[in-house]
């Protein structure tokens, strides 16, 4: 079956204490990319990718690593994660930027 | 920059009602334009997505139409049911090129409920 999965689905972590949560795709999909979701601001790009070792900064990018070592993970890093990374996390994926573009299932992270 | 606004934000209909929900964008020259259904604290799904030659997609009792020279798009529900109740979502996608290249711009939804 196609489709995008992320880990953990949630998490509840402290404030400092890094961590990642990873998102692969079984479609051979060359495009990725991460968004959060938060009430009243909707959903907005953290970073993308357009292939393996090629990414860039989406709208909302700080305090956020992303990594593309292989074509089918691209694991979203928060080094010092603080309250306001507090969210709901979605990766996506799709075989080019402007073909449709599959959701993962969600992460709900909160910060304390 | 884009700009996508959907109207209305909140539409409560009772079952079997057909209705609209509107989707329009400051930006006329998208290549794509999707709609997606987000059940609360869920992921989005994917409901239809309009290629940038198309001008409509349905699937079953769904009907998805653009129409990118006035900037909208429109989502029509025919037969509504309560297991329709869940926020609607629009989003465009930018034509090729540049820095905004494959991100998403997205309405902040429509919150449907169908009541019985």
């Amino acid at each position: 079956e196609a489709q995008v999965t992320q880990n953990p689905r949630y998490l509840i972590t402290v404030t400092g204490k890094k961590l990642t949560v990873t998102c692969s795709q079984n479609m051979n999909h060359e495009y990725m990319s991460w968004y959060r979701q938060d009430p009243g601001l909707g959903l907005r790009q953290i970073y993308y990718s357009m292939n393996v070792e090629v990414t860039d900064k989406g709208d909302v990018p700080e305090g956020y690593k992303v990594s593309r070592k292989e074509k089918r993970n691209f694991p979203l890093i928060l080094e010092s994660p603080s309250p306001n990374q507090t969210s709901l996390y979605f990766c996506v994926s799709s075989g080019r930027a402007y073909n449709e573009q599959f959701f993962g299932p969600g992460t709900r992270l909160t910060v304390l | 920059k884009q700009e996508v606004t959907q109207i209305p934000a909140a539409l409560s209909v009772p079952e079997g009602e057909n209705l609209v929900l509107n989707c329009s964008f400051t930006d006329s020259a998208i290549y794509n334009l999707q709609w997606f259904r987000q059940d609360p604290g869920k992921g989005l799904t994917s409901l239809l997505l309009i290629q940038s030659s198309q001008r409509e997609q349905t699937s079953g009792r769904l009907n998805a139409s653009l129409d990118k020279s006035s900037g909208r798009s429109t989502l029509y529900i025919a037969a509504s049911q309560p297991g329709d109740s869940a926020t609607y979502l629009c989003a465009s996608y930018p034509n090729a090129g540049g820095t905004s290249y494959g991100k998403l711009t997205f309405g902040q939804g429509t919150i449907l409920t169908v009541h019985p």
